[in-house]
C-alpha cells in the first residue's frame, strides 16, 4: 500500500526559529510533492509543492527540500511566526493520470510561540 | 459564492438515521473528491469523481453513498453509520490533468462537515 511517513506528529518552535518537518514514501512512481496548510476550523490549502526533478524549491520563508535518493522531503520555515500556527501536511501524487489522487502524511501539528 | 462551499458545517446524527453532506465548488474544475479526516490520521481519500464519473472507491462502506450530479455538485449521502464513523468530511475539487503544460495539481479544499454519530 502507497504511503507516505511524516514526522514529528507535533512540533513546538520559538518566534524567529526554523521549524522543520520530514515525510518519507515508498513508492517511486510519485511525480508531485505538495504541502497543505490547515488552520483550525478550516480546510486544507496548498502551501507550496516540487516535482521530482527539483531538489529545492523556496517561497518567501518556506522551502522544500527534496532527496530522490532517500525518498525523503522535508518543508523547512525560517524564521518562523505564531501565524504559522497550523497543521501541516505532506503528500504526494501517484502518477494515475487523470486527476489528482494525493496520498497524505498523517500530519504535523506546529505552534510558534512568541 | 466562490471556492469549494460544505454544508452542513456540522452534524449530529444517530445510527439509524439517514443524512447527506453536499459539496459545491465555483472554480470550473472537472474532478471532485471526498476526504475524510480523522485525528492524528492521514486523510483518507474516500471517492474521486473526474468528469462525473466515480474513478476512485478505496473499499469504503457502503453505508457511504457518494452521488456527483454534475461537475459543480457532490453529495455524501450516509445511513446507518457507526459511532466510528464520526469524523471530519472533506470535499475537494481540481482541474482534471495532464493539461497541456500544466504543471500544478491543486486540491482546493472545503471547510468541511464535522460529523457526529451517536
Amino acid at each position: 500500500q502507497q504511503q507516505v511517513k511524516q514526522s514529528p506528529q507535533s512540533l513546538i518552535v520559538q518566534k524567529g526559529g526554523i521549524s522543520i518537518i520530514n515525510c518519507a514514501y515508498e513508492n517511486t512512481a510519485f511525480d508531485y510533492f505538495p504541502w497543505y496548510q490547515q488552520f483550525p476550523g478550516k480546510g486544507p490549502a496548498l502551501l507550496i509543492a516540487i516535482r521530482p526533478d527539483v531538489s529545492e524549491k523556496k517561497e518567501g520563508r518556506f522551502t522544500i527540500s527534496f532527496n530522490k535518493s532517500a525518498k525523503q522531503f522535508s518543508l523547512h520555515i525560517m524564521d518562523s511566526q505564531p501565524g504559522d500556527s497550523a497543521t501541516y501536511f505532506c503528500a504526494a501524487r501517484p502518477f494515475s493520470g487523470g486527476y489528482n489522487k494525493l496520498i497524505f502524511g498523517a500530519g504535523t501539528r506546529l505552534a510558534v510561540h512568541p | 459564492e466562490t471556492g469549494v462551499t460544505q454544508t452542513p458545517r456540522h452534524l449530529v446524527m444517530g445510527m439509524t438515521n439517514k443524512k447527506s453532506l453536499k459539496c459545491e465548488q465555483h472554480l470550473g474544475h472537472n474532478a471532485m473528491y471526498w476526504y475524510k479526516q480523522s485525528a492524528k490520521k492521514p486523510l483518507e481519500l474516500m471517492f474521486v469523481y473526474n468528469f462525473k464519473e466515480q474513478t476512485e472507491n478505496n473499499s469504503v462502506p457502503s453505508r457511504f453513498s457518494p452521488e456527483c450530479p454534475n461537475s459543480s455538485h457532490l453529495f455524501l449521502h450516509l445511513h446507518t453509520l457507526q459511532p466510528e464513523d464520526s469524523a471530519l468530511y472533506l470535499c475537494a475539487s481540481s482541474q482534471a490533468y495532464p493539461l497541456a503544460g500544466a504543471t500544478t495539481g491543486e486540491l482546493f479544499f472545503g471547510e468541511g462537515s464535522r460529523l457526529t454519530v451517536l
